[in-house]
């Protein structure tokens, strides 16, 4: 059974506009969130994380959303950028637990 | 800037063969962690090291084993590669045991079992 989810496994966005990537986790004991970017032929590379304590997060223009409650977060991209084209995996652990990633949801930015 | 290398970027394999796989970090991590990234499942962990000569199972570790036999250093085996190996696998390092702090991956191994 899945712990972390994503359940767009691709999202299209024009550029400049914004690119919203939505994850959803079961396990109420994690307690931090991650968010990762990976191009073709590269390794996944850390983007922006969250702790259980936080609902935001922000960096340039990249936010990272916690719903304690709905067990759900969100990573926001704004404005996009054709650069941004990239798969987005969200992950999840604590409580004892190492990181969960989620399938992962391919983002296409158009000029 | 910090760095997770891994050897072979692309292997192509007989099915049967014992298949090693390299990864060297020079970030003085005492977590090391070996991934295989499949298309609808995403990253799933095979096995991890805490420290030199220590390992544990992850979610995956049916049909691979692991060697630490240096800090900079993990190796994942296939002791005898099938075609349902057939993945990406990554490799990242970590200062803390569970990636709380994130991963630094590298660039991943393209395996191909014939």
């Amino acid at each position: 059974d899945q712990q972390v989810k994503q359940n767009s496994p691709s999202l299209s966005v024009q550029e400049g506009r914004i690119s919203i990537l939505n994850c959803d986790y079961t396990n109420s004991m994690f307690d931090y969130f991650l968010w990762y970017k990976k191009y073709p032929a590269e390794g996944p590379t850390f983007l922006i994380s969250i702790s259980s304590i936080k609902d935001k997060n922000e960096d340039g223009r990249f936010t990272v959303f916690l719903n304690k409650s709905a067990k759900h977060l969100s990573l926001h991209i704004v404005p996009s950028q054709p650069g941004d084209s990239a798969v987005y995996f969200c992950g999840s652990g604590g409580g004892g637990f190492k990181t969960i990633f989620g399938a992962g949801t391919r983002l296409f930015v158009k000029a | 800037d910090v760095k997770v290398t891994q050897s072979s970027r692309y292997l192509v394999k007989r099915t049967g063969e014992k298949v090693f796989l390299e990864c060297v970090q020079d970030m003085d991590h005492e977590n090391m962690f070996w991934y295989r990234q499949d298309p609808g499942l995403g990253l799933r962990l095979i096995y991890f090291s805490y420290d030199v000569k220590m390992k544990e199972k992850g979610d995956i570790p049916e049909g691979y084993s692991v060697s630490r036999e240096k800090k900079e250093r993990f190796s994942l085996i296939l002791e005898s590669a099938s075609t349902n190996q057939t993945s990406m696998y990554l490799c990242a390092s970590s200062s803390t045991g569970t990636g709380k702090d994130g991963y630094t991956f590298g660039s991943g191994t393209r395996l191909t079992v014939v």
